[in-house]
């Protein structure tokens, strides 16, 4: 059973443009919210994360937009440039201490 | 510090054979985890540890899976006998409990193919 519902599953999006990356939960419990960015051969590392007191977050050129009463949160890659193509997890955890991810979405940025 | 250590980076075996995947997390962390990634499932939690002891191994596939953690600094994920099924990413990951972000810090992962 998937508990972090993630779409698309893959993105190409010109420079300069807005990556948007969608995340869906039905855990009522969760209570962070990170995403993980992965390039090949290698481990996902941690790019930014949300807590549900709040409603937006931004670093950069990340921002996770975040509706608890949908139970959706998302990604947004301003101003996407080549060297964020990658592989972009969500995820979600209760108490921190056993992290569910969505399947991943690949995302390539075209020159 | 060197981050986590994964070995090896690759594996290939044949089907019915052990496989034995090592993992040394950075030190000081307390948590360590064991994912497997694969296309069609992503990231699965197979397992984590919490100071060397085992809390949730629910995502195990089954007994064919086992994990250890003899001491702080290792911890080791056997499959016996492995199936090609069992082909995937297989990645360790640790934290320390209060780190700022709660961040899981990954290892490069060890590439499992099964023939």
């Amino acid at each position: 059973q998937q508990q972090v519902k993630q779409s698309p599953q893959s993105l190409i999006v010109q420079k300069g443009g807005i990556s948007i990356i969608n995340c869906a939960y039905e855990n009522t419990a969760f209570d962070y919210f990170p995403w993980y960015q992965q390039f090949p051969g290698k481990g996902p590392a941690l790019l930014i994360a949300i807590r549900p007191d709040v409603s937006e977050k931004k670093e950069g050129r990340f921002t996770i937009s975040f509706n608890k009463s949908a139970k959706q949160f998302s990604l947004h890659i301003m101003d996407s440039q080549p060297g964020d193509s990658a592989t972009y997890f969500c995820a979600a955890s209760e108490s921190f201490q056993k992290l569910v991810f969505g399947t991943g979405t690949r995302l390539l940025v075209s020159p | 510090d060197a981050g986590v250590i994964q070995s090896p980076r690759h594996e290939v075996t044949e089907m019915g054979q052990e496989v034995t995947l090592r993992c040394k997390p950075i030190s000081g962390h307390d948590y360590l985890f064991w994912y497997r990634q694969t296309m069609m499932r992503g990231l699965e939690l197979l397992i984590y540890f919490n100071n060397n002891v085992p809390i949730d191994d629910s995502g195990m596939p089954e007994d064919r899976f086992s994990a250890k953690m003899p001491n702080a600094s290792f911890s080791t994920l056997k499959i016996q006998p492995s199936e090609p099924r069992d082909s995937a990413v297989y990645f360790c990951a640790s934290t320390q409990r209060g780190a700022p972000g709660e961040k899981l810090f990954f290892g490069s992962g060890t590439q499992l193919s099964v023939l």
